[in-house]
């Protein structure tokens, strides 16, 4: 299986920060990375898909970046409503896809 | 709009079973594979397996071969999930997914999300 670690497993930032989420694959995935925010009590929420193509209705303050192994989530200007956990995920291997493990994006 | 509706919170005894129903609206139920997920409280996001709507065919995640089915009825745009067996351990919040692919390649994604079916197994 194709394992997703996501750096830092947790993270403090104030209002209008910029923040880096980082997701690295323990082998080469090409562009085959999604992003993903889950709110407390709510379903994952897609934001960026095939690593760098910003889904519809989601702020361009979001952005993604990366292939092969190494990717990030960047927040240019954080919001109140951006405080949540973030989950990266591969689907090179479909049907057998793997999240990262999160990165839970706290108010400083 | 797309949207993909969940059955309600169950209850199970270890060593029962629970089928938990998927509706999907607002797009054709047969051209997209629904996948499902499970989250246990204050934890991350395990893939459980795929069904593709339209032929039936699935696949699961080796941790669950034996114990998970998937299901559908194209009549009334219906995915289900059946875990057996039940135990402590399977007591999360389960999600199903729409898996959207891109035109021209094999990239894939979720979108959109059930609102998640909650199952809590205790004696």
């Amino acid at each position: 299986d194709i394992q997703m670690t996501q750096s830092p497993s947790s993270l403090s930032a104030s209002v209008g920060d910029r923040v880096t989420i980082t997701c690295r694959a323990s082998q080469s995935i090409s562009s085959y990375l999604n992003w993903y925010q889950q709110k407390p009590g709510k379903a994952p929420k897609l934001l960026i898909y095939a690593a760098s193509s910003l889904q519809s209705g989601v702020p361009s303050r979001f952005s993604g970046s990366g292939s092969g192994t190494d990717f990030t989530l960047t927040i240019s200007s954080l919001q109140p409503e951006d405080f949540a956990t973030y989950y990266c995920q591969q689907s090179y291997s479909t049907p057998s896809i793997t999240f990262g493990q999160g990165t839970r994006l706290e108010i400083k | 709009q797309v949207q993909l509706v969940q059955s309600g919170a169950e209850v199970k005894k270890p060593g029962a079973s629970v089928k938990v129903s998927c509706k999907a609206s607002g797009y054709t139920f047969t051209s997209y594979d629904i996948n499902w997920v499970r989250q246990a409280t204050g934890q991350g996001l395990e893939w459980m397996g795929w069904m593709n709507p339209n032929s039936g065919n699935t696949g699961y995640a080796q941790k669950f071969q034996g114990r998970v089915t998937m299901t559908r009825n194209t009549s009334i745009s219906t995915a289900y999930m059946e875990l057996s067996s039940l135990r402590s351990e399977d007591t999360a919040v389960y999600y199903c997914a729409r898996c959207v692919a891109a035109h021209i390649s094999t990239l894939n994604w979720f979108d959109p999300w059930g609102q998640g079916t909650l199952v809590t197994v205790s004696s």
